[in-house]
């Protein structure tokens, strides 16, 4: 299948700095890109689907303005979350949806843990 | 409002026997029905899917039911084996899959040598 990676897979930050975290699908280009939070014991939940060349639609109850998404060209999707907080420490995963050679099926990222102090 | 709904957190089976984790869902206009397994620390792994066209589909292992009437579907995973032991997602999603996924809270399986 193909390959989504996800970079940095750990990170910590004190609070108030910027976190960046990269998504990219290494042999297929995605003009959708998925980002998606995942609390202690709980669902995966979609916070915005990223279009490539255009704005994120972010989900009910996600600020835009903390968790930015870019989604530059068709390999690279980024979500930055600013000025983070103790309660944005969470597991973040992206996902792409591959292209007609891997039959528009989601593609999951490894996650990236995000503890901030 | 919970669309999709796994109401058993966890599940332990011996080595050999069936699992079956169990899926239901409330929005009838789900028509294509997806299963992840997820390691901790890891980003999750497409086992198999089905669609609403469909009551039945295998792969190996694994096999997936899915009762349209009850909004119901179910993976069997025959032999189980120690390996299988993950956290196990179930998702839906509209016309056709090409919608956002709605994810179920998931349910950790044991396997038990």
């Amino acid at each position: 299948g193909a390959v989504v990676s996800q970079h940095p897979s750990w990170v910590i930050c004190k609070s108030g700095t910027s976190v960046k975290i990269e998504c990219r699908s290494l042999d297929f280009q995605a003009t959708t890109m998925f980002w998606y939070r995942q609390f202690p014991k709980q669902s995966l939940m979609l916070m915005a689907t990223s279009n490539e060349g255009s704005k994120a639609t972010y989900e009910q109850g996600v600020e835009k303005d903390k968790f930015l998404i870019n989604h530059a060209s068709l390999t690279l999707s980024t979500l930055t979350v600013t000025s983070a907080h103790p309660e944005d420490s969470s597991f973040y995963i992206c996902s792409a949806r591959g292209d007609r050679a891997f039959g528009g099926e989601l593609f999951f990222g490894e996650g990236s843990r995000l503890t901030v102090l | 409002d919970q669309q999709v709904k796994q109401n058993s957190p966890s599940l332990s089976v011996q080595e050999g026997r069936i699992s079956i984790l169990n899926c239901d869902y409330t929005n009838s206009m789900f028509d294509y029905f997806l299963w992840y397994k997820k390691y901790p620390a890891e980003g999750p792994t497409f086992l198999i899917s089905i669609s609403s066209i469909k009551d039945k589909n295998e792969d190996g292992r694994f096999t997936v039911f899915l009762n349209k009437s009850a909004k119901h579907l179910s993976l069997h995973i025959v032999p189980s084996q120690p390996g299988d032991s993950a956290v196990y997602f179930c998702a839906a999603s509209g016309k056709g899959g090409s919608e956002k996924l709605v994810f179920g809270k998931g349910t950790k399986l044991t396997v038990n040598p």
